[in-house]
């Protein structure tokens, strides 16, 4: 049972554009959200967060989007650029024994093309 | 300051075999995790360790295991392999114990055959 969904297994943008990743959760106990980046032969690096209190944080290039009500959230990317090219994965934590547990997604593999 | 390391990089392991991952943490960083990474199957959580205790645990069986030492090193144990415990294995270290950032190694990679 997938807590996290990242429905869109990849998405190919042309550089310049916007890039708009989509997660989707089920439980409602999720009050933190984060975005991961990962090249190939590397270990994910985190890249924004948003606390459920927020609906909107911002960071530069990228912009993250969180719809309580709807149990979603979006990562933008504007401009894209062809280093953005990596497999972004979402993820979702609450409290749990006093430290959050990030629960991800499957990930979503985003290639910019110059 | 020095990032997350993970030994080794890569192995080759047989069925039935067993295997230790290590991990060492960014100085200074108590809590230790450890994920497994598989193609399309994301991230999946096995456990962590905070001041030598496992604090949580996945949903994995208890062929993997894991330590923590009192420096915060970690190692993480898969005994009886299977075929389908190839996987990157990844580690990551956090300063307290609410903050959701991770720092994440470079991973091993795990191939049994």
């Amino acid at each position: 049972d997938q807590q996290v969904k990242q429905n869109s297994p990849s998405l190919s943008v042309q550089e310049g554009r916007i890039s708009i990743l989509n997660c989707d959760y089920t439980n409602s106990m999720f009050d933190y959200f984060l975005w991961y980046k990962k090249y190939p032969a590397e270990g994910p690096t985190f890249l924004i967060s948003i606390s459920s209190i927020k609906d909107k944080n911002e960071d530069g290039r990228f912009t993250v989007f969180l719809n309580k009500s709807a149990k979603h959230l979006s990562l933008h990317i504007v401009p894209s650029q062809p280093g953005d090219s990596a497999v972004y994965f979402c993820a979702a934590s609450w409290t749990s024994g006093g430290s959050y547990i990030p629960t991800f997604g499957r990930g979503t593999s985003l290639i910019v093309h110059p | 300051k020095a990032g997350v390391t993970q030994t080794p990089r890569y192995l080759i392991k047989t069925r039935g075999q067993q295997v230790t991952l290590s991990c060492s943490p960014i100085s200074g960083h108590r809590s230790v995790s450890w994920y497994q990474q598989t193609p399309g199957q994301g991230l999946q959580f096995l456990f962590e360790y905070f001041s030598e205790t496992q604090r949580n645990k996945g949903n994995f069986p208890g062929r993997f295991s894991g330590r923590q030492f009192s420096n915060s090193r970690s190692e993480m144990n898969v005994s009886t392999l299977e075929l389908g415990d190839s996987a990157l294995y990844l580690c990551a270290s956090r300063e307290g114990t609410v903050t959701g950032e991770l720092f994440f190694g470079e991973g091993s990679r795990l191939t049994v055959l």
